[in-house]
């Protein structure tokens, strides 16, 4: 099976500072995205960034950017100057392009985000 | 916000009861997908369609059976209820760019 792994079940920063969450994958395909999905309490699924793997760029959004290495199957998500907003459920997940994958989705187990004041 | 809703938003079931989930869109998309979400797991992919009445399982798809008859919606159908089925539902939509949107979920409790 072709997985995705969030080894931080939780973290936390203080509002203001830095946090990287972690996300590896494991897949046979040379084409595919990768993606961070925040899940606040509303529930409400919300995409926060996504990469291409055949760009080397690493995406950038507002305070989101991404550390994406492809040959180490890496993902992580840096968020700056944390925010009481940002506090939520944050959810990796990986989309095969091409063929008849469908744009499927495979989801890490998610990393609880908590932000103190 | 893309245009999708799920209909009901809320349900309470008994077990051996079945159980349909409905998932409307106003975008257009030709992709949609049903997933679960359940605590340690993430969401996982249950169903999903790639056109009118083009459909496909997805990794836990055993106890469930969809329909696809119009562009627009998306229906998920529990056959007879388990409670192994209690569970959050979302649905999805996308277009060719890959980028999925979710509806606000549905939670499901089978007693």
């Amino acid at each position: 099976a072709q997985t995705v792994t969030q080894s931080q079940p939780e973290m936390s920063v203080q509002e203001a500072e830095t946090v990287t969450l972690s996300c590896t994958y494991d897949t046979s395909e040379s084409d595919y995205y990768l993606f961070w999905y925040k899940q606040p309490p509303s529930r409400q699924m919300i995409l926060v960034i996504r990469q291409e793997a055949y760009k080397q760029q690493n995406a950038t959004e507002n305070r989101f950017s991404v550390n994406f290495q492809k040959a180490a199957k890496s993902f992580s998500l840096k968020i700056s100057d944390s925010q009481l907003g940002d506090a939520a459920m944050y959810f990796c997940a990986r989309a095969n392009a091409g063929g008849t994958s469908y744009g499927k989705l495979t989801f890490g187990q998610g990393t609880i985000l908590t932000v103190h004041p | 916000d893309a245009g999708i809703t799920q209909s009901p938003r809320h349900k309470v079931t008994e077990t051996g009861t079945p159980v349909t989930l409905r998932c409307h869109q106003t975008e257009n998309h030709r992709y949609m997908y049903w997933y679960r979400q359940d605590p340690g797991h993430g969401l996982r992919l249950i169903h999903y369609s790639y056109g009118v009445k083009d459909t496909d399982k997805g990794e836990v798809s055993d106890g469930y059976s969809v329909s696809r008859s119009k562009t627009e919606d998306f229906l998920l159908t529990l056959e007879s209820a388990t409670s192994s089925q209690t569970s959050v539902y979302f649905c999805a939509i996308s277009d060719r760019s890959y980028e999925q949107y979710f509806g606000p979920g549905t939670r499901l409790t089978v007693t």
